[in-house]
């Protein structure tokens, strides 16, 4: 089992949808979860971390972290074409190390004009 | 501004070649990654180093070599050994993992094109 599981997609919204993309992870003490956006050709960017259970917004972007189900989304409200990328999850694990922090695989979005 | 920088952003070789590609931060981060991307796939992890001077293996150490002799920089080396060398490569640093709400930060990545 891997550490981080993603839905590769491909997921297809139109324009003005929420988008909700999703993320599992097989260790129970995971600290801490982070979000990247990834635009074809460039480097990925952090666009949301969490650390406790509940939502947490910022701007058009919301995390959602369940501890106990292991699991941790992020919405897009209002989608734009410009939001058309692949997200990456990224989890640190309850390990001592630098190599503590796993990604997903991503899943790729595309927001239909 | 504080960053990674890679370089260079291409770069093209010819087989049999090693190449050494740069990465450079000035975040003050004591943690510092390769990873490796290749088309519609994940990241998978080359080499890390948590400190100057030590460095560890990842997951697809086989034909590259690193050095962290500064602590600003972490240098890959990509052998004439590596079998399949074409790749997006990403350098990325963070504060060491005793905080364990430190995020990764990425340079803008290095295209290598072997031929």
């Amino acid at each position: 089992q891997k550490e981080v599981e993603q839905n590769s997609g491909p997921l297809s919204v139109p324009e003005g949808a929420i988008a909700s993309l999703n993320c599992t992870y097989s260790d129970r003490g995971s600290q801490s979860f982070f979000w990247y956006r990834q635009y074809s050709g460039k480097s990925p960017e952090l666009i949301m971390s969490i650390y406790s259970n509940g939502d947490k917004e910022d701007g058009r972007f919301t995390a959602q972290l369940n501890k106990a189900s292991q699991y941790v989304s992020l919405l897009i409200r209002d989608s734009q074409p410009s939001d058309s990328a692949t997200y990456l999850c990224a989890v640190t694990l309850d390990q001592t190390g630098a190599n503590n922090l796993f990604f997903g695989t991503g899943t790729r979005l595309t927001v239909i004009p | 501004d504080g960053g990674i920088t890679q370089s260079p952003k291409y770069l093209f070789r010819k087989e049999g070649q090693n190449v050494t590609l740069s990465c450079e931060q000035n975040l003050n981060h004591d943690a510092m990654y390769w990873y490796r991307q290749d088309p519609g796939q994940g990241l998978r992890l080359i080499y890390y180093s948590q400190i100057v001077n030590d460095f560890q293996k990842g997951d697809i150490a086989e034909g590259y070599s690193v050095s962290r002799e500064k602590k600003e920089s972490f240098p890959l080396t990509v052998t004439s050994a590596q079998k399949n060398p074409t790749a997006f490569y990403l350098c990325a640093s963070r504060w060491g993992s005793d905080r364990a709400n430190s995020p990764l930060h990425f340079g803008n990545g290095t295209r290598l094109t072997v031929t």
